[in-house]
């Protein structure tokens, strides 16, 4: 049983073009977020919905905007398609906001690549 | 403001040997936790361990340990006994424990030899 997953996997696209990565958690989880981690692997937040409401809007391009039409899918969806958005994209899911009592389980991630 | 700070690019430890990855980690908060992930070549992020900055005994999870000095900004991780399946990037990651925001440093490479 997956925890968190993804769809699809890996995404080749053109650029300019508009493309959606899905998020679902199957944990019961009040809290889902988006990482992405660049070329040389750094890792970096991007949003968190708690309870389907945006707890944390990092400074990203107004290209990428969330969804969460239910707290076990939070997708991604980024307009006009630039070579610098080619990345991993990672959901990720906790109990709630804060490390208080839980930890964040990440999902296998998407490799998105802008031709 | 936060950072995470990893000044080792690639580490190397011989099978069975100890091998530690050291982290920094500079908050003005005074309530947060520190991480570290795994990340084999499959990419999956793993958590290892977890230790929460009001502590003072520093967490263990069967062969991995960390050093956590406070003062000092230092979260050092511990790999006793390695082993191959440990060869993975290790990153350090830190946050407020109210947030859920995860501030992550560059990543260590450790590769362990036979």
């Amino acid at each position: 049983d997956t925890a968190v997953s993804q769809t699809p996997k890996y995404l080749v696209t053109q650029m300019g073009n508009d493309k959606s990565i899905k998020c679902e958690q199957n944990l019961g989880h009040d809290t889902m977020y988006w990482y992405k981690q660049d070329s040389k692997k750094f890792l970096k937040i991007m949003f968190s919905y708690n309870n389907k409401e945006l707890i944390i809007n990092e400074t990203v391009p107004n290209r990428f905007s969330p969804k969460s039409p239910d707290k076990a899918h939070l997708n991604l969806h980024i307009n006009s398609l630039e070579l610098g958005d080619s990345a991993v994209y990672f959901c990720a899911s906790s109990q709630d906001p804060g490390f208080s009592y839980n930890e964040q389980f990440f999902g296998p991630g998407t490799r998105l690549t802008v031709l | 403001a936060q950072t995470v700070t990893q000044s080792q690019p690639e580490m190397s430890v011989q099978e069975a040997e100890t091998v530690t990855l050291s982290c920094t980690y500079d908050t003005s908060e005074s309530d947060y936790y520190l991480f570290w992930y795994k990340q084999p070549p499959s990419r999956q992020m793993i958590l290892v361990i977890r230790q929460e900055a009001y502590k003072q005994q520093n967490a263990t999870e069967n062969r991995f340990s960390v050093n956590f000095q406070k003062a000092a900004k230092s979260f050092s991780l511990k790999i006793s006994d390695s082993q191959l399946g440990d060869a993975a990037m290790y990153f350090c990651a830190g946050g407020p424990s109210n947030t859920g925001k995860l501030i992550f440093g560059q990543g260590t490479t450790l590769q362990v030899k036979p």
